[in-house]
């Protein structure tokens, strides 16, 4: 199975700051015969089920606001959110889909300093 | 609306058996690949980890489980009914979660339920 290790496990961010999450995966996840990487993230709101918020490793899934990026290729990547907001005090996983079984991150927990 | 409803938590001896149903409405059911989820909640971090996975009839229907759950838990759907089913047996203590079912579009799980709790305890 692919292991998806994320860093930090927690980190506290000012409100309109920048966090970022790494996330790193025990083997490639990007597929060559159509360059796509197999890495999707996912925001845990307290209470909540998972709510998917990037595809494809920097797709946007539809409705997510534009202060949600995901970058990097092969076996490391990032989410990152540009200007922190309250409402993005959350869980944020990582997940690839490149081999069965779809394996997460432990989750990193963002909240506001 | 968009939606999944799970239901059929509860408590349940070690040993023992649970049928969980997700309900979906607002999208075309027997199109979708259909996976269950499941979310320890006293671990640190109440990690996430995939079930199984269901495809959809027309893709063959088959489907594809976790290791930790291999030739105890079941996967089902009923098309007539936009139902998906987890059935599982032997259940142990580990088995104690909040189920989630999700729909799976390209390997990313898109459309997801509130989940049920399944607690293993004698």
């Amino acid at each position: 199975d692919i292991v998806m290790t994320q860093s930090p496990d927690s980190l506290a961010v000012s409100l309109g700051e920048r966090a970022t999450i790494n996330c790193k995966s025990s083997q490639s996840v990007l597929y060559s015969s159509n360059n796509k990487n197999y890495l999707s993230w996912y925001q845990q709101k307290s209470g909540q089920p998972p709510k998917l918020l990037i595809y494809w490793a920097s797709a946007r899934e539809s409705g997510v606001p534009d202060r949600f990026s995901g970058s990097g290729s092969g076996t490391d990547f990032t989410l990152t959110i540009s200007s922190l907001q309250a409402e993005d005090v959350a869980v944020y996983y990582c997940q690839q889909y490149y081999s069965t079984p779809a394996t997460f991150g432990q989750g990193t927990k963002v909240e506001i300093k | 609306e968009v939606q999944l409803v799970e239901s059929g938590g509860g408590l349940v001896n070690p040993g023992g058996s649970l049928r969980l149903s997700c309900a979906a409405s607002g999208f075309t059911f027997n199109d979708a690949w259909m996976s269950w989820v499941r979310q320890v909640r006293q671990a640190p971090g109440k990690g996430l980890e995939w079930v199984g996975r269901i495809k959809s009839k027309i893709n063959g229907g088959t489907a594809d489980y976790a290791a930790p759950v291999k030739g105890r838990f079941t996967i089902s759907r009923d098309d007539s009914k936009n139902t998906l089913y987890l059935q599982m047996n032997s259940l142990k203590t580990e088995d104690t979660a909040l189920y989630y079912c999700a729909t799976d579009y390209r390997g990313s799980f898109e459309i997801w339920g509130q989940g049920t709790m399944v607690t293993v305890s004698s």
